[in-house]
């Protein structure tokens, strides 16, 4: 099993739908989640933590089950502007953080 | 907000040749890291850096790599004898008390040709 796998997609989903995108994890002594965003030949930028509770911000919402080592990003409301690719990110230790190939994204007007 | 900054922004080398690429991390960080993407692929991990030593390296991390902290501010990335295959877009990045996550510079796009 691969240390971070995310579904590479693309995933062409229509202006104002709802699309989700998950990620699985191997190390399940795995620490802290993200979800971070990248624009082509931009540098990472963290959208999100997650947490075993599930976490919200706006129209974006994390969730992390641990117990099957997965985490998911759900976009409600989709924009234009939310094309990207969005990697999964798992904190192994504080020296150390994995990411996955990452899902890209296209909303389509 | 804080930001991680890397210089240049884009570096064009001969193969065979040393180049070194420069950090500023976030001043109260205390864990820093450079990664590499090459283009259309994932995110690698190269190395891991804490309290003046490193923390993990990975494979790609061999012994034409280096690193260093020369003044407390820098963290700079070496690679002595550069090969064609080192062509990707290098990043830094920084962890600490003051930011959630890891905050990563723009990168320096390094051509070998």
């Amino acid at each position: 099993r691969k240390e971070v796998e995310q579904d590479p997609g693309p995933f062409n989903v229509p202006e104002g739908a709802t699309v989700a995108f998950n990620c699985t994890y191997s190390n399940s002594a795995s620490q802290s989640f993200f979800w971070y965003r990248q624009d082509c030949r931009k540098e990472p930028k963290l959208l999100m933590s997650v947490y075993s509770s599930g976490n919200e911000d706006g129209r974006f919402t994390a969730q992390l089950n641990r117990a099957s080592q997965y985490i998911s990003l759900l976009i409600r409301d989709s924009k234009l502007s939310d094309s990207a690719t969005y990697l999964c990110v798992v904190n192994v230790r504080d020296d150390k953080i994995i990411f996955g190939k990452g899902t890209r994204l296209h909303i389509l007007p | 907000e804080p930001e991680v900054t890397q210089t240049p922004s884009h570096q064009v080398t001969q193969m065979g040749q040393e180049v070194i690429l420069r950090c500023v991390p976030i001043s109260n960080h205390l864990y820093f890291y450079w990664y590499r993407q090459i283009l259309g692929q994932k995110v690698e991990f190269l190395v891991s850096f804490y309290n003046n030593e490193i923390s993990e390296k990975s494979e790609i991390f061999d012994d034409q790599f280096s690193v260093e902290r020369p003044d407390g501010s820098n963290f700079t990335l070496k690679i002595r004898s550069t090969k064609l295959e080192d062509s990707a877009m290098y990043f830094c990045a920084s962890s600490g008390p003051s930011t959630i996550g890891y905050t990563f510079g723009s990168g320096t796009r390094l051509t070998v040709v």
